[in-house]
C-alpha cells in the first residue's frame, strides 16, 4: 500500500498563476484533509471532507478550494497563486472521526510551494 | 473557540527523560493525540489518550487529566533521532482535530 500521496512534490509559481495539488489515498479513508504548514504555526487546517462529494472549510480557507469527486482523491486548488500562499502543503486521511476514534490521520510527503 | 498550548522549544541530553507538556481549551472534548515530525518529514501519530492516566508505548508515554485540560508526552531514554517537533492534538468529535503549534526537541550529546 502506498499510503497517502501527494503530487507534486515541489513547485514554484508566479504571482496570479493557478495550480491544483493532487492527493491520493488507497485506504480507502472516508475523511480527507489539507493543512499548510509554516515555521512557527504548526499545522493549520485549510479545507476538509468527510466523504465523496462533500467538502468544508477549514480554519484558513481564503484563496484556495477543493474538491472530492472520487473517495480517493482530494484536490487543492489554487486559482491566483499570492506569496502568502508560500508554505509546505500536507493532505492526511483517516477514518470516521468519533468518540470512541483513534483519530489517527495519515500524511502525505508534502508539497512545497513557493510563489514568487 | 479552540485553543492549544506548549512550548516552542525544548532542548534534553541524550539519555535523559523530557516531559512536552500541552494545555488545552476546546468546547468539546473526546481525546488527545501526539504526532511526531522530523524535519522535512510528514507528521506521523505516536499516541492518543481518550482516559485518564498514563499510556506507555516503548521508550514513550502520553498522559491525560481531563479535569486540569492537560497532557503530556514523555519520553525515555532519549536518542538522538528522537530529535523532531512534536504535536498535541484535540478531538472534540464532529470537528476536525485541533493541532497545538509544535515544540521542537532538540537532543544534545
Amino acid at each position: 500500500n502506498a499510503g497517502v500521496t501527494q503530487t507534486p512534490k515541489f513547485r514554484v509559481l508566479k504571482t496570479g498563476q493557478s495550480m491544483t495539488l493532487l492527493c491520493a489515498q488507497d485506504m480507502n479513508h472516508e475523511y480527507m484533509y489539507w493543512y499548510r504548514q509554516d515555521p512557527g504555526m504548526g499545522l493549520r487546517l485549510i479545507h476538509y471532507s468527510v466523504g465523496e462529494g462533500t467538502t468544508a472549510k477549514g480554519e484558513v480557507p481564503d484563496g484556495y478550494n477543493v474538491s472530492r469527486l472520487k473517495k480517493q482523491n482530494f484536490l487543492l486548488g489554487l486559482e491566483s497563486a499570492a506569496p502568502s500562499q508560500t508554505s509546505v502543503y500536507f493532505c492526511a486521511s483517516s477514518t470516521p472521526q468519533g468518540e470512541n476514534s483513534y483519530n489517527e490521520q495519515f500524511f502525505g510527503p508534502g508539497t512545497r510551494l513557493t510563489v514568487l | 473557540g479552540q485553543s492549544l498550548e506548549q512550548p516552542s522549544e525544548v532542548t534534553a541530553v541524550e539519555g535523559a527523560i523530557v516531559q512536552i507538556n500541552c494545555t488545552y481549551q476546546t468546547s468539546g472534548f473526546y481525546g488527545l493525540s501526539w504526532y511526531q515530525q522530523h524535519d522535512g518529514g510528514a507528521p506521523t501519530f505516536l499516541s492518543y489518550n481518550a482516559l485518564d492516566g498514563l499510556e506507555e508505548t516503548g521508550r514513550f508515554s502520553s498522559f491525560l487529566s481531563r479535569s486540569d485540560s492537560y497532557g503530556y508526552l514523555l519520553l525515555q531514554e532519549l536518542q538522538m533521532k528522537d530529535s523532531a517537533s512534536y504535536f498535541c492534538a484535540v478531538n472534540s468529535g464532529n470537528t476536525p482535530l485541533v493541532f497545538g503549534k509544535g515544540t521542537r526537541l532538540s537532543v544534545i550529546a
